[in-house]
C-alpha cells in the first residue's frame, strides 16, 4: 500500500527566509508525485506534477525536486502569500496524500 | 475556462437525512474523483468514475454512500441517513481523458457537510 509522509507538520519563516519541505514516499511502483497547495476553505491547487527520479520543476519562487525516496519543494525568498498548506501525493487515479506541511510566512 | 465546480459550497443536514453532493468537472475532462477530508485528517480518495462507469470504489464505505457520473448531467456523490461522523469536506477533482497517471487532477472547491 501506497503511504506518503510529509515533514515538517508546520513551519513559519520570515519573509524571505528560504526552507525547504519534505515528502518520503513509499510505493510498490511510482506513477507520479503530486504537489498541491491548500488555502483554508478552499480546494487544493495543482503544483507540480514529477514522474522519474532526478526530475525537477520550478514556479515563481516554488522548485520541486524528486529522488527514488523522497520529494522536495524548495521554497525560495517567500512572500506572505506563500502562506498555505502544501499537499504531497503519490498515485495515478487513486491519490494517497500526505498530511501536508502548514506554512506561515511572517512579514 | 471554468475549472470544477462543485455545488452546494455548504449542506447542513440533520441525522438520518441524505446528501446530495454535485460537481462538474472541467470542460473536456471525462474522469471524475471524489474525496473525503475529516477535520484534521488528510485528504482520502473515495471513488473514480467515468462517464456511466465506476471504475474504482475501493474507497467508499459499503453502506449508506454511493456514487455516479450520467452521461448527461454531473457527477453525484449521495450519502444516505447521514451520521455525524460523516461531517467533512468533499472535494471532487477531474481530468482529462488519456493515459490514467500522466495527467493532473484538478479540484473544486468542495462541499462541507455538517450533521446536526
Amino acid at each position: 500500500e501506497d503511504q506518503v509522509t510529509q515533514s515538517p507538520e508546520a513551519l513559519r519563516l520570515q519573509e524571505g527566509e528560504s526552507s525547504s519541505l519534505n515528502c518520503s514516499y513509499t510505493v510498490s511502483g511510482l506513477r507520479g508525485l503530486f504537489w498541491y497547495r491548500q488555502d483554508p476553505g478552499k480546494g487544493p491547487e495543482f503544483l507540480f506534477t514529477l514522474y522519474s527520479a532526478g526530475e525537477e520543476k520550478e514556479k515563481e519562487r516554488l522548485k520541486a525536486t524528486l529522488t527514488k525516496k523522497e520529494s522536495f519543494l524548495h521554497i525560495t525568498a517567500p512572500k506572505p502569500e506563500d502562506s498555505a498548506t502544501y499537499l504531497c501525493a503519490v498515485g495515478d487515479q487513486k491519490l494517497v496524500f500526505g498530511q501536508g506541511t502548514r506554512l506561515t510566512i511572517n512579514p | 475556462n471554468a475549472g470544477v465546480m462543485q455545488n452546494p459550497r455548504h449542506l447542513v443536514r440533520r441525522r438520518g437525512q441524505e446528501a446530495r453532493l454535485r460537481c462538474s468537472p472541467m470542460k473536456g475532462h471525462s474522469h471524475v474523483y471524489w474525496y473525503r477530508q475529516l477535520p484534521e485528517e488528510g485528504l482520502k480518495f473515495m471513488v473514480y468514475l467515468q462517464k456511466e462507469n465506476i471504475i474504482d470504489e475501493s474507497g467508499m464505505p459499503k453502506e449508506r454512500f454511493s456514487a455516479e457520473f450520467p452521461k448527461e448531467g454531473p457527477s453525484i456523490l449521495r450519502i444516505q441517513q447521514v451520521v455525524r461522523g460523516d461531517s467533512a469536506a468533499y472535494f471532487c477533482a477531474s481530468s482529462p481523458p488519456g493515459l490514467a497517471g500522466r495527467n493532473e487532477q484538478f479540484f473544486g472547491p468542495g462541499t462541507r457537510l455538517t450533521v446536526l
